[in-house]
Parts: C-alpha cells; sequence; structure tokens
C-alpha cells in the first residue's frame, strides 16, 4: 500500500531555531516524488520543495532543506532560522510513478513562538 | 500570476441537495484534481482528470461525481448532500509535462452540509 506518514501531530519551536518535521513513506514504485506543502491558517496550499526519488542530492529551496533517506524511506522537512510567519499546518505527500495525483500525510502543526 | 479559482470560500448546503463545486485554472494544464481535507486525515483524492472529458475515480469517489467539459474547468458534484460530506474541499491542476513540480491549489471551499 501506498502511504505517507507524518507521527507529529503538533510542534512548537523557538523563533530564529530550526527545526525538523517527520515525514515515511511506504511505496514499491522505482519512481516517485516527494513534495512539501505549507498551509496556514487561510487555508492554501503553498508548494515549498520537491524530491525525486532518483535525485543524489537532497532538495534546498531557500531555508527548507529536505532530508533524503531513501533507504528509511524518510523525507524530512528542515526548516532553519524559524520565523513567525512559519507557524501553519505542512503536509508531506508522494507523488507514485510521477502521477501527478499526491497522497498525503495527516499534517503537522507547527506553532512558532516569539 | 498562476492561478486556481474555486467558485466558493464558503458554502451551506441542507442534506440533499444536488451541491457543485467549481474550479477553474488558468494555466493550460491538463491535470485537474479534487481533493478532500479533514483534520487528522489529511487530502484524500475524490476524482482527478487527465484531459477534457476524462475522469477517474480517485480513492474516496462515493458520493461524488465530476465533469470536465472544458480543459480549465473541473467541477465536483455531490448528487445528494449528505452530513458526512461537511469537509474542506481543494482543487488543484498540474502539468503532464511537468509532473515532477508541484500541483498548483485554488484556496479551498468549507462546506457544511445540515
Amino acid at each position: 500500500a501506498q502511504k505517507i506518514t507524518q507521527t507529529q501531530p503538533g510542534m512548537f519551536v523557538q523563533e530564529k531555531e530550526a527545526v525538523t518535521l517527520d515525514c515515511t513513506y511506504d511505496t514499491s514504485d522505482p519512481s516517485y516524488g516527494l513534495f512539501w506543502y505549507k498551509q496556514p491558517s487561510s487555508g492554501e496550499m503553498i508548494f515549498l520543495i520537491y524530491q525525486g526519488s532518483y535525485d543524489q542530492q537532497n532538495a534546498t529551496e531557500g531555508r527548507y532543506s529536505l532530508n533524503f533517506q531513501k533507504a528509511r524511506k524518510s523525507a524530512n522537512l528542515v526548516i532553519s532560522a524559524s520565523q513567525l510567519g512559519d507557524s501553519a499546518m505542512y503536509f508531506c505527500a508522494m507523488s507514485p510513478s510521477n502521477t501527478g495525483k499526491l497522497i498525503f500525510g495527516q499534517g503537522t502543526t507547527l506553532q512558532v513562538k516569539p | 500570476d498562476v492561478k486556481v479559482t474555486q467558485s466558493s470560500r464558503y458554502l451551506v448546503k441542507r442534506t440533499g441537495e444536488k451541491v457543485f463545486l467549481e474550479c477553474v485554472q488558468d494555466m493550460d494544464h491538463e491535470n485537474m484534481f479534487w481533493y478532500r481535507q479533514d483534520p487528522g486525515l489529511g487530502l484524500r483524492l475524490i476524482y482527478f482528470s487527465y484531459d477534457v472529458k476524462m475522469k477517474e475515480k480517485g480513492d474516496i469517489p462515493e458520493g461524488y461525481s465530476v465533469s470536465r467539459e472544458k480543459k480549465e474547468r473541473f467541477s465536483l458534484i455531490l448528487e445528494s448532500a449528505s452530513t458526512n460530506q461537511t469537509s474542506m474541499y481543494l482543487c488543484a491542476s498540474s502539468s503532464p509535462d511537468r509532473m515532477n513540480t508541484e500541483a498548483f491549489f485554488g484556496q479551498g471551499t468549507r462546506l457544511t452540509v445540515v
């Protein structure tokens, strides 16, 4: 079965500190994509970062990096230097066989403390 | 600016009503998707379409249908709304040429069935 698991329903982080949001996935497809989205309280889904299953290097986008450990089937999101505006729900998602369809995890609510 | 627009942010409908949720994208994307978001469950795929007049069931299609008569528009239909369809509905689109990049989401429609 194809599945995404986010085991942290909620997390707190102090402003300016780094935080890691966990994500594990399950698929038997050799080709897949992994995504992280941010959903603020306003509801829109904001794309953060993408990692392909064949990518050798971990993806980075500004303050976001994806710690991709293929053998462990994990794709953790690292946010460096947290800002108050980072407070939101974060979703990990997988696109099996790069079909465009997304399988989402349950989400992690991140709160950044001043 | 790329855009996926959902016709309503909030809707309240009565049990048994036929409900139409409309989604329009201006990016000339072939792929369009309807997801439903519930607390603790993340987003789940209801239906998707890779082309005009084409539709395929996602993971939770029961109680829903879709229509795609034009490339830019993808409608989700609740044939007879029930209270267990109270949820946040999100439409997304993507390009098949760029499966490894993000899906673009609408702002969501929060539907309440009373």
